[in-house]
């Protein structure tokens, strides 16, 4: 089957760093997409990444090793409003999403 | 701005009375999608149109249908509401299912209530 492995919730401070794991397992791959969502709201898309490597984007960067299943989100400079639950997700060879279960992130002063 | 757009943001309907879900589009992307998704869970997709073409999921139940009359709006009908049903309803839109334009832009949701 398919599957999509992301911690349930994490906590970080205030202008602190955090990094928000995933880990695939999908039939194909045609890349990996991150999206925030905060809460009752709809997912804004984050990244793509479809080659390895980092893909930075001002505070926000987005990791992906396809040998290893494997990609990260990299918050910096925490802000208050970052906290929100971060969805990782993977288009297979079908071109279909599939989904985690999303990250929430709680920011602390 | 481009952009897309849910109606209403907040449904309720009575168990068993039938309920329709609209989205419309500003953005003229190929395909327009409708997810349900439930607290703390991933957006489970229900269908997605490719242009006309309309693409069931395996597990979406008969209950719900979808119309797409043209290329900026799509409808979700709901047809006999019931409590499980209850749950954001996520319409999303991208420009192809590939080729790069793969990426899903989402409206803000409408969240139905099931009584």
């Amino acid at each position: 089957g398919q599957n999509i492995d992301q911690p349930t919730e994490m906590t970080a401070t205030e202008g602190a760093i955090v990094q928000i794991n995933c880990t695939y397992q999908t039939s194909g791959f045609n890349g990996l997409f991150w999206y925030q969502q905060h809460a009752g709201e709809a997912p804004t898309f984050l990244s793509y990444n479809v080659l390895d490597g980092l893909e930075e984007k001002g505070r926000f960067s987005s990791f992906l090793s396809r040998s290893k299943g494997y990609s990260y989100l990299l918050l910096k400079e925490l802000q208050m409003k970052d906290s929100a639950s971060y969805l990782c997700a993977v288009m297979d060879s079908n071109y279909q999403l599939i989904w985690g279960a999303g990250t929430k992130l709680i920011i602390k002063p | 701005d481009a952009m897309v757009i849910q109606n209403p943001r907040y449904q309720v309907t009575q168990f068993g009375k039938p309920v329709t879900l609209s989205c419309s589009q500003t953005l003229n992307h190929n395909v327009m999608y409708w997810y349900q998704q439930k607290s703390s869970q991933a957006p489970k997709l229900l269908f997605h149109y490719y242009d006309k073409d309309f693409n069931n999921e395996a597990d979406t139940p008969d209950n719900f249908q979808s119309r797409r009359p043209n290329t900026s709006f799509c409808f979700l009908d709901i047809r006999s509401p019931g409590l499980g049903d209850a749950a954001m309803y996520l319409c999303a839109t991208s420009r192809e299912r590939g080729q790069g334009g793969e990426t899903q832009y989402f409206g803000p949701g409408t969240r139905l209530l099931v009584l």
